[in-house]
């Protein structure tokens, strides 16, 4: 059974950082493109970075672009997600994703980050 | 303003069909494939359709996607109180280097 699971949410300061993981099971990790997508509580799906199968190809939204890094370790079927210089607007559910766009679209229950003081 | 945008609300009656629709660009519609995704309360979104019109395995025929230039469309029939969720549209986005989502309708089964 594909199982994706999140952890590593919580609630941090503004200006603090926080690192996500995402732990793969059930399916050939290293095969697949991962995605970070975060949605915050009431509202719509916004995505936040995808990194390819061996770590080489790597783009980000805007709004995060120099503040957060997505990485992979294959060894580890885990996924990261570091996030620095947070910001009240980041506050959101972070769900990590399995190649979105096509047939093998697979989605972890999400972690809560909430950015306050 | 976001690239992909999706009527906010739908509604229809059990067994009654409904559409939700998904309008786009040419960088993003007009030239890559669309999936949908249904998000229960509370719940992971949930792939229903990709490539424009293809089921994953397990999803009922009941749904089913089209695509006509840089519009989608979602169609749901015979609907059931268990189909009352969100439904966002995604395709990728030249711009973004990315997917771009839609802003999701709030499908209610009165």
């Amino acid at each position: 059974e594909v199982q994706l699971v999140e952890s590593g949410g919580g609630l941090v300061q503004p200006g603090g950082s926080l690192r996500l993981s995402c732990a793969a099971s059930g399916f050939t990790f290293s095969a697949y493109w991962m995605h970070w997508v975060r949605q915050i509580p009431g509202k719509g799906l916004v995505w936040v970075a995808r990194i390819n199968t061996d770590g080489s190809i790597i783009s980000y939204a805007d709004s995060v672009k120099g503040r957060f890094t997505i990485s992979r370790d294959n060894a580890k079927n885990t996924l990261y997600l570091q996030m620095n210089s947070l910001r009240a607007e980041d506050t959101a559910v972070y769900y990590c994703a399995r190649e979105i766009l096509t047939s093998q679209g697979y989605w972890g229950q999400g972690t809560l980050v909430t950015v306050s003081s | 303003q976001s690239v992909v945008t999706q009527s906010p609300s739908a509604s229809g009656t059990p067994g009654q069909s409904v559409t939700i629709s998904c309008s786009g660009r040419s960088s993003n519609i007009g030239s890559h494939t669309v999936s949908w995704y249904q998000q229960l309360p509370g719940t992971a979104p949930k792939l229903l359709i990709y490539s424009d019109n293809q089921r994953p395995s397990g999803v009922p025929d009941r749904f089913s996607g089209s695509k006509s230039g840089t519009s989608a469309s979602l169609a749901i029939s015979g609907l059931q109180s268990e189909d009352e969720a969100d439904y966002y549209c995604a395709a990728w986005e030249d711009s973004l280097i990315g997917p771009a989502f839609g802003g999701g309708t709030k499908l209610t089964v009165l």
